[in-house]
Order: C-alpha cells, then structure tokens, then sequence
C-alpha cells in the first residue's frame, strides 16, 4: 500500500514570496491534515479536511494560509506572502473517516524563508 | 499553554537496557494518548497507544504505562537497539474527535 506523497521535499524562499505544498493521501483515507512542525517543536495541526470538507482550520493564519482539497484527494497547502516564521515542516497525514487515533504521516515538506 | 508535556529534550540508553520515555498533560477531557516515532526526513510512524479505561498496554518490546491520576504516562522500551534512536513524540485527544495535541518530542540515542 503506498503511503502519503507529499512534494516538494524541500523549498528555499525569501521573504514575501508564495510557496505551495501538495499532498496526496492513503487511498480511500476520506480525512487530511496538515501540520506544521516548527524545529524543537512537535507538530501542529493547520487544517483538517473531511472529504472535501473543512472540519477544523481553528489554527490556520488565513491572512497567509490557505488550503484546498477540491475532489477530496489530493490537497495543497499554500502560504502568500511568507515570513522568516513560517520556517517549518509542513506535515501532511491521512486517516480513515473520523479515525484520528491512527494518522499516517508523509515525509513533510522542509521549507527555509530567508 | 502546552497542554502536552516532553520534559526531557534527549535521553541516552545502552543497547539492551531499558529506556523509559515521559510524558505529561494538563487537558483532563484528554482519553487517548498515543506514542509516535519519527527518524530525520521521515514523518511520524504511529507506534502504540493507550486508552484512559486502561493503565498498560503492552507490544513487543514497547509498553505504555498510564497514570491519570498524575496525569502522566511513560513509554518502555525494552530491551532497547541502536534502531530504536529517533524523536519520540507523545500525542493526546479527546474521544478520538478533537486534534492530536502533541508534545515537543525527546530524542533517543541508543549506543551500541
């Protein structure tokens, strides 16, 4: 069973450019999530997608963040203008329909703003 | 507020000894608590998981230990290999239906 693809691996910004991250999950995993993991911290959830729903964004900076999930698979997550502080990984997880105890996790986007 | 607790940034284990990793929280409506392990450029691989109706929960070499009451739960793992270094992670949620709420990790040396 292939696991959740996330890309790119990495990106290198400036400062007030845009960057976009895109996930796709488990097949037939209806729930998505991404988070953001600051280094020294653990992961923080952004927004969680429930098909092609948004079921939580409570944490999400919409002034900058947005995400979509338009056909309830595949997601991207895009940052406009970035700031130093976005300097993170960005975590994308995938779990069956209201199953949050088991997330699957991809390998994360590393993202450097300078 | 953090509302789940990794004190202990790094721990050092010899192979074949026991490591034991810990873990706080505040949030007492917190009914399920998981562990997860994460080596660099990978994400987090779920590893075990405990619900508040119990206080142990045992796989293999790896036991969750749960004390509500102190609110506070311990992994084992034992007997410990070189394998075993990477970043722990300690999650928590409510019913399964709010957001992991997760700890900043401690990071496992096994030494050979």
């Amino acid at each position: 069973e292939a696991g959740v693809a996330q890309s790119p691996r990495y990106k290198i910004i400036e400062k007030r450019q845009s960057v976009a991250f895109w996930c796709n999950p488990i097949s037939g995993h209806a729930t998505l999530y991404w988070y953001q993991q600051i280094l020294g911290q653990g992961p923080k959830l952004l927004i969680q997608f429930q098909n092609n729903g948004v079921v939580d964004d409570s944490q999400l900076p919409k002034d900058r963040f947005s995400a979509e999930r338009l056909k309830g698979v595949d997601s991207t997550l895009k940052i406009q203008p970035a700031k130093l502080e976005d300097s993170a990984v960005y975590l994308c997880a995938s779990s069956l329909l209201n199953n949050q105890e088991t997330q699957y996790f991809g390998p994360g986007t590393r993202l450097l703003v300078l | 507020d953090q509302q789940v607790k990794q004190n202990s940034p790094s721990l050092s284990v010899q192979e074949g000894r026991i490591s034991i990793l810990n873990c706080d929280y505040t949030n007492s409506m917190f009914d399920y608590f998981l562990w997860y392990k994460k080596y660099p450029a990978e994400g987090p691989t779920f590893l075990i998981s405990i619900s508040s109706i119990k206080d142990k929960n045992e796989d293999g070499r790896f036991t969750v230990f749960l004390n509500k009451s102190a609110k506070h739960l311990s992994l084992h793992i034992v007997p410990s290999q070189p394998g075993d270094s990477a970043v722990y992670f300690c999650a928590a949620t409510h019913s399964g239906n709010t957001p992991l709420v997760f700890g900043k990790g401690t990071r496992l040396s096994v030494i050979a």
